[in-house]
């Protein structure tokens, strides 16, 4: 299993706000940025939040991202069906030097 | 525009290796690191090292230490991955990703198209 924490669904209506948690340990997220990548259906994984809030140009604002302690949440406000796909956090871990992902949360639109 | 153009799809053997190539173009090449995630088929991401396209300093993931080899060639702004002692559950699609940051602790900006590499006998 995944060493960061990430519910495997979640689901909205057009329009409404959603948030992915991540939750993780001292010697990743409560040490380290975090980051989010959306993937959607048959492509490859985009930079959608890094350092934890900071959107990359081009990313709308209705994504945001926060971390506290240990844990870390997307939120996507204004939910729209283009939204659908896996959303997968990601950090730096110190004890095993490793890059560490979340499992990946399924965001349906419903 | 930063571009990562990965080569085509693999068909390997258990037991052999596979050598991923990921050109890079739209940006200075030695600037940035490149690392390599992969996921295997219905899964997750699951990151396999990092390499400086500056030095070629390596940071490898310990699970797959002795079994992975990265290399750059700056002639040519190309990284590659090899890996060796393939198994079944190596099948995945392999992606090369630019890291702005000092062995990939700074996330990474922009991706490949990705490289199915089948494993089977």
């Amino acid at each position: 299993q995944s060493v960061l924490t990430q519910p495997p669904s979640a689901s909205g209506t057009p329009g409404q706000r959603v948030t992915i948690s991540c939750s993780g340990s001292s010697s990743n997220i409560g040490s380290n940025y975090v980051y989010w990548y959306q993937q959607l259906p048959g492509t490859a994984p985009k930079l959608l939040i890094y350092r934890n809030n900071q959107r990359p140009s081009g990313v709308p604002d209705r994504f945001s991202g926060s971390k506290s302690g240990t844990s870390a949440s997307l939120a996507i406000s204004g939910l729209r069906s283009e939204d659908e796909a896996d959303y997968y956090c990601a950090a730096w871990d110190d004890s095993l030097s490793d890059v560490v992902f979340g499992g990946g949360t399924k965001l349906t639109v419903l | 525009q930063v571009q990562l153009v990965q080569s085509g799809a693999e068909v390997k053997k258990p037991g052999a290796s596979v050598k991923v190539s990921c050109k890079a173009s739209g940006y200075t090449f030695t600037s940035y690191g490149i690392s390599w995630v992969r996921q295997a088929p219905g899964q997750g991401l699951e990151w396999m090292g990092w390499i400086s396209a500056y030095n070629g300093n390596t940071n490898y993931a310990q699970k797959l230490q002795g079994r992975v080899t990265m290399t750059t060639d700056t002639s040519t702004s190309t990284a590659y991955m090899e890996l060796r002692s393939l198994r079944s559950d190596d099948t995945a699609v392999y992606y090369c990703a630019r890291a702005p940051g000092i062995a990939a602790a700074d996330g990474f900006d922009y991706w490949g198209q990705g490289t199915l590499v089948t494993v089977s006998s």
